[in-house]
Parts: structure tokens; sequence; C-alpha cells
């Protein structure tokens, strides 16, 4: 069964303290990993689109890398607002896209 | 250009009633989808569907039923509301055939209590 797993569920950092958020995933066939930012009372908005394993994607402050197995959020120097819920998803063979339960990051000034 | 648009935006409900919420994307994007969001355990995908005339179950199907006569709409029902079904609903679409790219455009959400 195709599982996306992220953690940690939450995380507080101090604005310019660098940190990862993480994305495990067990899926029959990887099309693609998607990271996605979602405000309080929004719906998510699309951040990235990683497809084989060692690609690597940046904007701003983010930037995405994927191995076989896991995918990790780097976030260099945040600021306040980059306080937000961070979701990852899986497409596997098929057109099913699967979410993770998400990462929660708070950063405070 | 509005994106995807979902209608009611709030909805309160009793056991056993049914409702339709709606999402139309004016994008003309061929892949359309239903999840739904509870705390703790992220969008789960209800219904998708890849072109007019075509849909298909995601992981939580029971108790939603789907249709797609148009391109632009992907109406969502519930034919008799549970507790269970108490949730944020979020419609999205994609620009690419069969979902492919994982570029979803979502609406603002559907925040939906079954009492």
């Amino acid at each position: 069964e195709d599982q996306v797993t992220q953690s940690p569920e939450a995380l507080r950092l101090q604005e310019g303290e660098s940190s990862s958020l993480n994305c495990s995933y067990t899926v029959s066939g990887l099309r693609g990993l998607f990271w996605y930012r979602q405000d309080p009372g929004k719906g998510p908005e699309f951040l990235f689109t990683l497809y084989s394993a060692g690609e690597e994607k940046e904007k701003e402050r983010l930037k995405a890398t994927l191995t076989k197995k896991e995918s990790f959020l780097h976030i260099t120097a945040p600021k306040p607002e980059d306080s937000a819920t961070y979701l990852c998803a899986v497409q596997a063979l098929g057109t099913k896209i699967i979410f993770g339960s998400g990462t929660r990051l708070s950063i405070r000034p | 250009n509005a994106g995807v648009t979902q209608t009611p935006k709030f909805q309160v409900l009793k056991t056993g009633q049914s409702m339709t919420l709606q999402c139309a994307q004016d994008m003309n994007h061929e892949y359309m989808s239903w999840y739904r969001q509870d705390p703790g355990m992220g969008l789960r995908l209800i219904h998708y569907s890849v072109g007019a005339g075509i849909t298909d179950q995601g992981e939580v199907p029971n108790g939603y039923n789907v249709s797609r006569s148009t391109t632009e709409d992907f109406p969502l029902r519930l034919l008799s509301a549970a507790p269970s079904q108490t949730s944020v609903y979020f419609c999205a679409s994609s620009p690419r055939q069969g979902g492919g790219g994982g570029e979803l455009f979502f609406g603002e959400g559907s925040r939906l209590t079954v009492l």
C-alpha cells in the first residue's frame, strides 16, 4: 500500500534558525513527489515537484531534495512569514496523488 | 481568472440529510479531485476524474458520489450525511493529463459539520 509519512508533526524555530522537514514514502513506482504549503483556513499551494533520486529544487529560502526513500525540505534562515503547514505528496503508478499529514512550522521573531 | 471555486464555504447538516458540494474551475483542466482534511490525518483522496465522463475512487470513497458531465464542474454528493463526514473538503484540479506532475490547484475549502 502506498504510504507517505512526514516528520516532525510540529517544529518551532527561531527566526534565522535553519532546519529540515522529512517526508518518507513507500510507493510502487514513483512518478513524482510534491511539496505544498498550506496557510490556516486556505487551500494548499504548490511548491515543488521532484521526479528522480538526486534531484533538487529551490525557491527563495526553501530547497527540496529527493532520495529513493525520502525527501527533505530544507529551510535556510527562515522568517516569520515562512510559518505554515508543509505537506508532502506522492504520485505512484496511476493517477492518485496521496498526501502525508504535514509538518506545522512556526517561526518566532 | 477565478481558478477553483468551491461552494458553499460553510455548511451545517443533520444526520441523514443529503447535500452537494460544488466545485468549478475555469482553467480547462482535465484532472479534478476531491480531498477531505481532518486534524492529524492530512488530505485524503475521496474521488477523482481524469476527464468529462470519467471518475474513479480514491482512498475514502464510501458515503460520497461524484459525476463529471463537463470539464468545468465536479460536484461531490453526500447522500445521507453522518457525523464522521464532518471535515474540511477541498477540490483540486491539475493541468496535466491524468493528474501527472502533481501541480494541483486547490479551492479555498468547504467546512462541513454534521450534527
